[in-house]
């Protein structure tokens, strides 16, 4: 699946390190998300971006940013974390933020805060 | 109250069975309805998507859906190990910008 794609895959910082997650679609969408998922958890939607602007904010912790600079990529900047903030997040598209149709996923970025 | 609910098991049935997953959701507006698979430590991918009452058939997986019970549904025919990973189901709510999930049902499919 190449449609949607992260980098890292897998991430290991700091609680005091500056890092960014990438992500990039290339199925012409106008909508991205960010999702985290803890283990034994729903996914939590942590930001939606519908035409490069940020059209939902789920109450997420201003230690996360993210970024959408165009309607291909979207950046997730983290900064300052804590080691409950491990978990696994993805990004997805879709066509439209606010029509019915399906996400697609990215593979994640496996986050650890040590 | 949870926006949408699932058993998160696991359901275990045999090789060649029906698998049946079942998923009810609190938002009486919603409009589209979503099965996802996710293997262990992959990403989910999506299976299904079901807008319209009744079911859906897709080869071996059919979405049933009844918008009256606020109640989803999705079975697997012909069960086979390799399904064996856990099912998302997802509703896209009122207003909403974005899938709500469910926190999944893990299938196990026994050789």
């Amino acid at each position: 699946e190449t449609g949607v794609t992260q980098t890292p895959r897998h991430l290991v910082m700091g609680m005091t390190n500056k890092k960014s997650l990438k992500c990039e679609q290339h199925l012409g969408h106008n909508a991205m998300y960010w999702y985290k998922q803890s283990a034994k958890k729903p996914l939590e939607l942590m930001f939606v971006y519908s035409l490069e602007e940020r059209v939902e904010n789920n109450s997420v912790p201003s230690r996360f940013s993210p970024e959408c600079p165009n309607s291909s990529h979207l950046f997730l900047h983290l900064h300052t974390l804590q080691p409950e903030d491990s978990a696994l997040y993805l990004c997805a598209s879709s066509r439209s933020s606010l029509s019915g149709t399906e996400a697609f996923f990215g593979q994640g970025t496996r986050l650890t805060v040590v | 109250q949870k926006e949408v609910e699932q058993n998160s098991g696991p359901l275990s049935v045999p090789e060649g069975a029906i698998a049946s997953l079942n998923c009810t959701y609190s938002d009486r507006g919603s409009q589209s309805f979503f099965w996802y698979r996710q293997y262990s430590g992959k990403s989910p991918e999506l299976i299904m998507f079901i807008y319209s009452n009744g079911d859906k058939e897709d080869g071996r997986f059919t979405a049933q859906l009844n918008k009256a019970s606020q109640y989803v549904s999705l079975l697997i025919r012909d069960s086979q190990p390799s399904d064996s990973a856990t099912y998302l189901c997802a509703a896209k709510g009122t207003g909403r910008r974005a899938l709500t999930f469910g926190s999944g049902t893990r299938l196990q499919v026994q050789p």
